[in-house]
């Protein structure tokens, strides 16, 4: 599984848009790229997933380079509701992988 | 709706008393996955069914069993709770024919006395 590293935390404002960069350097060819968040004592929820390129949806995109080695979760306009631990995951959940391993993630803190 | 459901949300239990764990899925998917998560860590995997398949990850303690009746359910027990092993659980599922999203449940956070 491609090991996945993130920045400890990050903090922000209030209306700023937010980048989190993912590197995933041993990434295979089949392995896609997904996004959880994580508030407290809940689990976690799906935010969005990506092979190449970019993927947008109602609250993220994410950018994916040509070479896959890296991923960057983007978070336009913040709130306060932001607040949460992000995870990227590497992975494939087909083919006998089934496989869903979480990195450290990212505290994200939104303040006014 | 949920889609995920552990129960108990809550659980106290005595130190070397076992203790089990349920979730139940509506999803009808073929991979359930466990999960413990201690106070800011993140998730870690301690094993997978797909279907019937049982997939344990190698440094799961041996106090950890799980069991999976039939698709809906999937069962976590702990055969001698330490005061290590307080944390959240987290219960999982997924298509296993889709590369889309994972499915959590609340979690069952458990207090070892």
């Amino acid at each position: 599984l491609a090991k996945t590293t993130q920045p400890i935390s990050m903090d922000s404002y209030e209306g700023q848009e937010v980048n989190i960069t993912c590197s995933h350097n041993n990434i295979a060819t089949n392995d896609y790229i997904t996004w959880y968040q994580q508030f407290p004592s809940q689990g976690p929820r799906f935010i969005i997933q990506g092979y190449k390129t970019k993927v947008t949806n109602e609250v993220a995109s994410l950018f994916i380079p040509a070479d896959r080695k890296s991923s960057t979760l983007s978070l336009p306009r913040v709130s306060l509701s932001d607040t949460a631990v992000y995870y990227c995951l590497v992975g494939r959940l087909t083919g006998g992988g089934n496989k869903l391993t979480f990195g450290t993630g990212t505290q994200l803190k939104v303040e006014l | 709706d949920a889609m995920v459901i552990q129960n108990p949300r809550y659980q106290v239990t005595q130190f070397g008393k076992p203790v089990t764990l349920s979730c139940s899925q509506t999803l009808n998917h073929n991979v359930m996955y466990w999960y413990q998560q201690k106070s800011s860590q993140a998730p870690k995997l301690l094993f997978h069914y797909y279907d019937k398949d049982f997939n344990n990850e190698a440094d799961t303690p041996d106090n950890f069993q799980s069991r999976r009746p039939n698709t809906s359910f999937c069962f976590l027990d702990i055969r001698s709770p330490g005061l290590g092993d307080a944390a959240m659980y987290l219960c999982a599922t997924s298509s296993g024919q889709t590369n889309t999203e994972a499915f959590f449940g609340q979690g069952t956070r458990l207090t070892v006395v």
